[in-house]
């Protein structure tokens, strides 16, 4: 089956500090993972997918198969990057979404 | 171009009623697909359409359902409303079906349904 955990539902770290979120994953196929954030008012939007092997925002998320895991990292939290993050698993017709993360940067 | 959009923003219906919510997508996409978000749940895949067919449904009774139309736009409609389907119904579009390889999805602000 199909599932996406994110470990903590809140998080705060202060400004300047390294920052990961963790998601873990259960899927039998091939696993396509993303992660998805929503900024205060405004849409929840992606953000980064581990195809793609980018890094925005300074983010970065590595898909770990070993561990099924696909933690998005980022070294340096600025005020801005309080958020809510998603991480999502594509499977063959469907995107399920974690429970999500709030997190807090502390000035 | 224009984004995703719903239409109500925000509702409020009483227990027993039913409710239809609108979703535009984004100009040439022809997936549409529906989340409930709750704190407690998170995000939560209600149906996806793609040409007209419902192509997947997630573990939702069968009070909610939905279309689509021949333009894309898609409704939601939830009858005999619980206290519990009060939540964030929020849509999303993307280019094709969501499979594999192409699950881009961009999401529209959502209606916000609060059930008395």
């Amino acid at each position: 089956a199909q599932r996406v955990t994110q470990p903590e539902k809140l998080l705060s770290v202060f400004k300047g500090a390294p920052v990961e979120l963790k998601c873990n994953y259960s899927y039998s196929g091939s696993p396509e993972l993303f992660w998805y954030v929503q900024y205060s008012r405004q849409r929840l939007q992606l953000l980064l997918r581990h195809i793609s092997r980018e890094s925005i925002k300074g983010f970065t998320a590595d898909l770990n198969k070993g561990e099924t895991s696909f933690h998005l990292k980022k070294p340096f939290a600025q005020e801005e990057d309080s958020a809510m993050y998603y991480c999502a698993l594509g499977g063959a017709n469907n995107l399920f979404f974690g429970t999500g993360t709030r997190l807090t940067v502390i000035p | 171009k224009a984004g995703v959009t719903q239409t109500p923003r925000y509702l409020i219906k009483t227990r027993g009623q039913q409710v239809t919510l609108s979703c535009s997508p984004i100009s040439g996409h022809r997936s549409v697909s529906w989340y409930q978000q709750t704190p407690g749940q998170g995000l939560q895949f209600l149906f996806e359409y793609f040409s007209e067919t419902q192509r997947n449904k997630g573990n939702f009774p069968g009070r909610f359902s939905g279309r689509q139309f021949s333009n894309s736009r898609s409704e939601m409609n939830v009858s005999t409303l619980e206290l519990g389907d009060s939540a964030l119904y929020l849509c999303a579009s993307s280019l094709g079906v969501i499979r594999s390889g192409a699950n881009v999805l961009t999401f529209g602000a959502g209606s916000r349904l609060t059930v008395l």
